[in-house]
């Protein structure tokens, strides 16, 4: 079946480290996103991908990179320089740009700060 | 103050009660999105709509464009329905706006 998938479900990470949200679809949709969402908040864009090789940063940008060097994976990077990175992170697809086409999300990845 | 706001933010109903989320808006939009995210994290889209009613099943969303509000009903409510809806908007200047959710909890 098509569908979104993100891994790890959980990730736990130390002080100082970088780690890296996997995104996966095989929905061939052309537009990608990456959203964080903390408790009582609505979801937040962080970067959104258009199309291959080229990204653009949501409302919460920093402290996060991405690539997208396949239509099918769009790969998350949590830097160090995030400074509250434990929240629920959530990808999401859709045919095109998403104005006015409906996203397809992922099941997502919670991180967490040991 | 959100662009998008729900209410209520909690609801708990009984097995076969009807039940009506809100949602409201101050920005100017081209759709509304009607989420679904589960108790496990994972979100589901259930509706875009840029006018009128639309129906799946026994939910249903109507908009009033004038009054830049939305409903989503669901009838004859069961605990599999128990859920966080989110109600959000999108704008041909690319922008999506999110509501925080309205956690539902039906009670068999």
């Amino acid at each position: 079946d098509g569908g979104i998938t993100q891994s790890p479900k959980y990730l736990f990470r130390k002080e100082g480290q970088n780690v890296t949200l996997s995104c996966e679809q095989n929905l061939n949709h052309d537009a990608m996103y990456w959203y964080r969402q903390d408790p009582g908040q609505g979801l937040r864009l962080i970067y959104y991908s258009q199309i291959v090789n080229d990204f653009q940063k949501g409302d919460i940008a920093e402290g996060y990179s991405v690539s997208r060097e396949k239509k099918e994976s769009f790969p998350l990077t949590v830097t160090s320089a995030q400074k509250n990175p434990t929240a629920f992170y959530l990808c999401a697809s859709s045919i095109e740009d998403r104005v006015n086409q409906p996203q397809h999300f992922g099941d997502g990845t919670r991180l967490s700060i040991l | 103050k959100n662009e998008v706001e729900q209410s209520p933010q909690n609801l708990t109903a009984q097995e076969g009660e009807f039940i009506t989320i809100n949602c409201s808006y101050s920005v100017g939009i081209s759709a509304l999105h009607w989420l679904q995210q589960h108790p496990g994290g994972g979100i589901v889209s259930l509706f875009m709509l840029s006018s009128g009613k639309k129906k799946h099943g026994r939910l249903i969303a109507t908009i009033n464009i004038q009054e830049k509000h939305s409903s989503l009903h669901i009838t004859a409510s069961h605990p599999r329905d128990s859920a966080v809806y989110i109600c959000a908007g999108t704008n041909t200047g690319n922008q999506f706006y999110f509501g925080t959710g309205t956690s539902l909890t039906v009670i068999p």
